[in-house]
């Protein structure tokens, strides 16, 4: 079954406001990485972690890996701030890559 | 079908050394990325090509990494000359769409 379910699969705010991504694992991970997907369709990271929080101008980063979680916290959203986050979690042993689905994020004025 | 196959799987070269992965993408896949894993950093983009053109190199990694995509079915990153902070995993992933498939990754060991 899946190992990591990110929520949500969609997410509208409007200018200013705030939420979190959140993505829940079925095993113990190792570390985990949040990305965004550019215009041209890459990957871009915005927090790797192996414990602990990061933050990063308005965006905030948590990862327990005993709970099985990590969250994205985004404050003060901006129009450019639109577009797909995935998390993607490290596995223990072998340190492959699972990847959450992915969550669209749309802000409206 | 066949998913995206890297080779080798592991290198271990000296110092100074040129060292060439190669990456075959999923047959009809337009893009094909590599990214740098290490324990540190995580995932890092190094390079991305859509229809064998290349949209970014990565910035950072501009020095001593070349990747170029010579067909639409294979691509190759050349790191010249390494270093032992290039010890890491190397990873290829092509997309149709959205769905990134990944590679096994090569891991590469500069001593």
């Amino acid at each position: 079954g899946d190992q990591v379910e990110q929520s949500p699969s969609a997410l509208s705010l409007h200018e200013g406001t705030g939420s979190a991504l959140r993505c829940n694992f079925t095993t113990t991970m190792r570390a985990v990485q949040w990305f965004r997907k550019n215009s041209r369709g890459s990957l871009i990271n915005l927090f790797y972690l192996a414990s602990g929080t990061k933050e990063n101008g308005r965006l905030k980063s948590a990862f327990d890996s005993k709970e099985r979680y990590s969250t994205l916290h985004i404050r003060d959203a901006q129009l450019e701030d639109s577009g797909t986050y995935f998390c993607a979690a490290e596995h223990t042993n072998t340190g492959k890559l699972t990847f959450g689905d992915g969550t669209v994020l749309t802000v409206k004025p | 079908d066949a998913g995206v196959t890297q080779t080798p799987r592991h290198e271990v070269a000296e110092k100074g050394q040129t060292i060439i992965l190669k990456c075959e993408p999923v047959s009809g896949h337009n893009d094909l990325f590599w990214y740098r894993q290490t324990k540190i950093q995580g995932l890092e983009l190094l390079s991305y090509f859509r229809s064998k053109s290349l949209m970014e190199d990565g910035g950072a990694f501009k020095d001593r990494f070349k990747a170029e995509m010579l067909n639409s079915s294979f691509s190759t990153l050349k790191i010249q000359p390494t270093e032992p902070k290039d010890s890491a995993v190397y990873l290829c992933a092509s997309s149709l769409r959205d769905t990134l498939y990944f590679g096994e990754g090569s891991r590469l060991i500069v001593v």
